[in-house]
């Protein structure tokens, strides 16, 4: 069974400050995807990591993949009030045909002033 | 404007009813996805569907129920038998055509309340 693990859970940083969230996963996969969640809202998809040593950057975030460690990270440059929701990471699972993500804990980020 | 629509955005029960939530997509995709989410929690999957007329069991099916008579549609039945049905639901939807890496792009959600 696929398990998917966020660290930390929630995390306060200043703006200006840089940071980075962790995304292990347990069985082989490449396709790593991260989405970002606003309060109450639905989920907007960031990027989309298909291979090993991929990595996108949009902004003040940027993603890469590790799929030999199982291991993704999104780091965030001199971070602004804005970027304050909650991140998930998900893993790409497929059985036969069937293609599905299994999804971390989710990472809670607020941006202090 | 393509997207996904998922109605209504909240939903009272009462204990013992049978409630179904909407969720239509006109983006022509042929995968379509139930999640749920727990407050602080991440997305758990209900129900997911490849094509019309077949669809799965994800990994908390128990008390819910789908239907998949059209591409556009995907109806979720939270049935009595879900002892604790508060949550956010959300709708997902994939194209499967072309490349498998398609991300999925999600509605806007439902909020259940159980009175």
């Amino acid at each position: 069974e696929l398990k998917v693990e966020q660290n930390p859970l929630f995390l306060s940083m200043q703006e200006g400050k840089n940071y980075t969230i962790y995304c292990n996963y347990s069985t082989t996969s490449d396709r790593l995807y991260w989405y970002r969640q606003d309060p109450g809202k639905s989920l907007e998809s960031l990027f989309v990591l298909l291979s090993n040593g991929a990595v996108k950057q949009e902004g003040r975030l940027m993603a890469s993949l590790d799929t030999k460690a199982r291991l993704s990270t999104l780091h965030i440059t001199a971070a602004v009030h804005d970027l304050s929701a909650t991140y998930f990471c998900a893993v790409g699972d497929y059985t036969g045909t069937a293609s599905k993500l299994t999804f971390g804990t989710g990472t809670r980020l607020q941006v202090t002033l | 404007d393509g997207g996904i629509t998922q109605s209504p955005k909240y939903l009272f029960r009462k204990e013992g009813q049978n409630v179904t939530l909407s969720c239509e997509q006109n983006l022509n995709h042929d995968a379509m996805y139930w999640y749920r989410q727990d407050p602080g929690q991440g997305l758990r999957l209900i129900y997911y569907s490849q094509i019309v007329n077949d669809f799965q069991k994800g990994d908390i099916a128990e008390g819910y129920s789908v239907s998949r008579e059209k591409k556009e549609s995907f109806p979720l039945t939270v049935t009595s038998a879900q002892k604790n049905p508060t949550a956010f639901y959300l709708c997902a939807s994939k194209r499967t055509g072309g490349a498998s890496y398609n991300e999925q792009f999600f509605g806007p959600g439902t909020r259940l309340t159980v009175l």
